[in-house]
């Protein structure tokens, strides 16, 4: 079975610097996928950034930047130039390659909120 | 173009009855999922199908839950006998063809309360 763990429950960043959201899995399986999802205090969830456990280069989308690091089995999501916009809640998940028993579906991390300040 | 739908917004009802909650996913995507996310924690899979079929309902927690999707598109989540551990957001996400890489996209949630 797969897990997802992001220590950091909350972190408060100022705006316009960089910031880090830790997430680490655990998979019994060679190929899977990485997720981050934003989810607002209005609750949908937004799709950030994707990495595939086979991609050679870390995966980039505009501001956000995923921090793949296999042998670690980490994945943390890097928001560069962090804006009030971002306050939010932030999700990593991962799915594996084989079908069945759940892996079919995302398994998430429990998040971390995120608070910019002025 | 539009994205994942789902009906109600929020919904109230009272210990042992049965609710429905409906998902319209994004046109032309085959690959449609159900999640419950519980207050403080981050979403738990329910079902997943393809097409008309569920090809994955491993994370349904007992008997009381149950989904359709008879033509391939809008699936319903029906709850019997509703419990008040149902209580929850009830999220549905759907993705082009359901492979590890694709990307799910996901509704704006349907608020049950159970009382």
């Amino acid at each position: 079975a797969q897990k997802i763990t992001q220590t950091q429950p909350g972190m408060f960043v100022q705006e316009k610097e960089a910031v880090t959201l830790d997430c680490t899995y655990d998979t019994s399986d060679p190929s899977y996928g990485l997720f981050w999802y934003k989810q607002p205090s209005s609750g949908e969830m937004i799709f950030l950034i994707y990495q595939g456990s086979y991609d050679q280069q870390n995966a980039t989308e505009g501001r956000y930047s995923l921090n793949f690091q296999k042998a670690r089995k980490s994945a943390n999501l890097v928001i560069s130039a962090s804006q009030l916009g971002d306050s939010a809640m932030y999700f990593c998940a991962m799915r594996n390659m084989y079908s069945g028993g759940g892996a079919d579906g995302l398994t998430f991390g429990k998040g971390t909120h995120l608070i910019i300040q002025p | 173009g539009a994205g994942v739908s789902q009906t109600p917004s929020n919904k109230v009802t009272e210990k042992g009855k049965y609710v429905e909650l409906r998902c319209d996913p994004i046109s032309g995507h085959t690959a449609l999922y159900w999640y419950r996310q519980s207050l403080g924690q981050g979403p738990e899979f329910l079902i997943y199908f393809q097409g008309t079929g569920a090809a994955d309902d491993s994370g349904l927690p007992n008997d009381r839950f149950f989904a359709v999707r008879p033509e391939g598109s809008v699936s319903t989540l029906k709850i019997q006998r509703t419990e008040r551990g149902d209580s929850a957001v009830y999220l549905c996400a759907s993705s082009l063809w359901g492979g590890q890489g694709d990307t799910q996209y996901f509704g704006p949630g349907t608020r049950l309360t159970v009382l």
